[in-house]
Formats: C-alpha cells, sequence, structure tokens
C-alpha cells in the first residue's frame, strides 16, 4: 500500500460545485502539505499544517480551504469550484527534522468545467 | 525571500548523452538542497539531498554538490537513458517551513 494516499485520482465536475480532496498517511509523520501542480509554473503551496491543530496558508490559499481530521488525515476543500483551479494537487508529508525531504501521493488531476 | 530558480525546458537529449540541469538558489541562512525527479502520471521522489556546503548527493547516477560560494545546486548524469525521461525539479528547505520548489525543467531522451 502506498505511504500517502490521496483519493478522488481524478475528478471532472463543474463550476460552483463543492469538491473535497482527501490524503491519507501511514507514515508517521506530523507534517502534511497540499500543492499544486500547473504546467510551466512548477508546484505551489496551498496549505500546510505541522500538527493536528496547526494549520497554515501558502503562496495560493485563496478559493481554498483544509482540515486537519487526524495526524494521518489532511483534506482540501474548493467551496465553489472555478475553471482555473483546474489542476494536478499533491498531498505531502514530513517528519520535523529539517533535512527529511517530503513524501508526495500520486495526485488528483482535477477538471473544472 | 527564499527561491529556487532551475534552467528552463525542455531539455532533449540523445541517449548516453552527458546531462546538467542547472539549479541556483537564494536562502538566508543555511538550507539543505533536494533534486525530486517526477516520471509520468507519479507523483514527486526525492532523487538525491545534500544539508551542508560541499556535500555531494548521489542516486542512480545522478550527482549534484552544493556550492555554497556560487549558491548553486547543479544536477548532473553522465550517461543519460531512456527511462530517465522525467521532470526534474530543484527544491530548498529553510528550515522550518516548507520546502520551496523551483518550476521544473522537463526532460526528454530519445533512442
Amino acid at each position: 500500500d502506498a505511504d500517502v494516499t490521496q483519493t478522488p485520482r481524478n475528478r471532472i465536475t463543474k463550476t460552483g460545485k463543492r469538491i473535497m480532496l482527501e490524503c491519507s498517511q501511514t507514515k508517521g509523520h506530523d507534517r502534511m502539505y497540499w500543492y499544486r501542480q500547473d504546467p510551466g509554473l512548477g508546484l505551489r503551496l496551498i496549505y500546510y499544517s505541522f500538527d493536528v491543530k496547526d494549520i497554515n496558508k501558502g503562496e495560493i490559499s485563496d478559493g481554498y480551504s483544509v482540515s486537519r481530521q487526524a495526524q494521518a488525515k489532511f483534506s482540501l476543500s474548493l467551496e465553489s469550484a472555478i475553471p482555473n483551479q483546474t489542476a494536478l494537487y499533491f498531498c505531502a508529508t514530513s517528519d520535523r527534522t529539517r533535512e527529511r525531504p517530503q513524501h508526495f501521493g500520486d495526485g488528483t488531476r482535477l477538471s473544472i468545467l | 525571500g527564499d527561491s529556487v530558480t532551475q534552467m528552463e525546458g525542455p531539455v532533449t537529449l540523445s541517449e548516453e548523452a552527458f546531462l546538467t540541469i542547472n539549479c541556483t538558489y537564494t536562502a538566508t541562512g543555511y538550507p539543505s538542497l533536494f533534486w525530486y525527479v517526477q516520471y509520468p502520471g507519479e507523483g514527486l521522489q526525492l532523487l538525491l539531498k545534500a544539508t551542508k556546503a560541499d556535500d555531494k548527493g548521489s542516486n542512480k547516477g545522478f550527482e549534484a554538490t552544493y556550492r555554497k560560494e556560487t549558491t548553486s545546486f547543479h544536477l548532473e548524469k553522465g550517461s543519460v537513458q531512456v527511462s530517465d525521461s522525467a521532470v526534474y525539479f530543484c527544491a530548498l528547505s529553510p528550515g522550518n517551513t516548507p520546502l520551496v520548489f523551483g518550476k521544473g525543467t522537463r526532460l526528454s531522451v530519445i533512442a
């Protein structure tokens, strides 16, 4: 089984709909992150959480919200989806040590029509 | 703020050619540096890392040396294979904040 699991893997939806992307991890890491990947722009950080009671905005948090339900679960919501939120979304985890790199899920491809 | 600049792609090479992907960074303090690889349809995987100046990270034939004097962490491989075709991301860890990524460089290796 994957260490970092994202669901769904693919989603097509319409403008204005509420969407939730889920992430769960079995690595026992404290820190979890949501990134967005767009062609030519690399990865941009949306939100991150250093523990269950900690939520921080990243570079592009507008239009998104998150919930850290447990150490192992971190969900990303689009309250009212718009077409320019069409992208590939990645969840990642890391432990507290700064030298330890992040581990990524396989991504959710989201298309908003 | 902290930032990473990578050479723009795409980079197209013939099999067995020498690869260099340039990466320079701006950071306060002494960050750790990473290269990640993303194969088609997959998430990012750590390729190699270096945690202090003059460290050399290496994995799967790829190497990168942490050069503090030039603030660089260039990725090299002596002989690329078709299976190396992927997108490569340089990243830095400034400390107690999330990784900062470059925009990625797409590599295509043709037989």
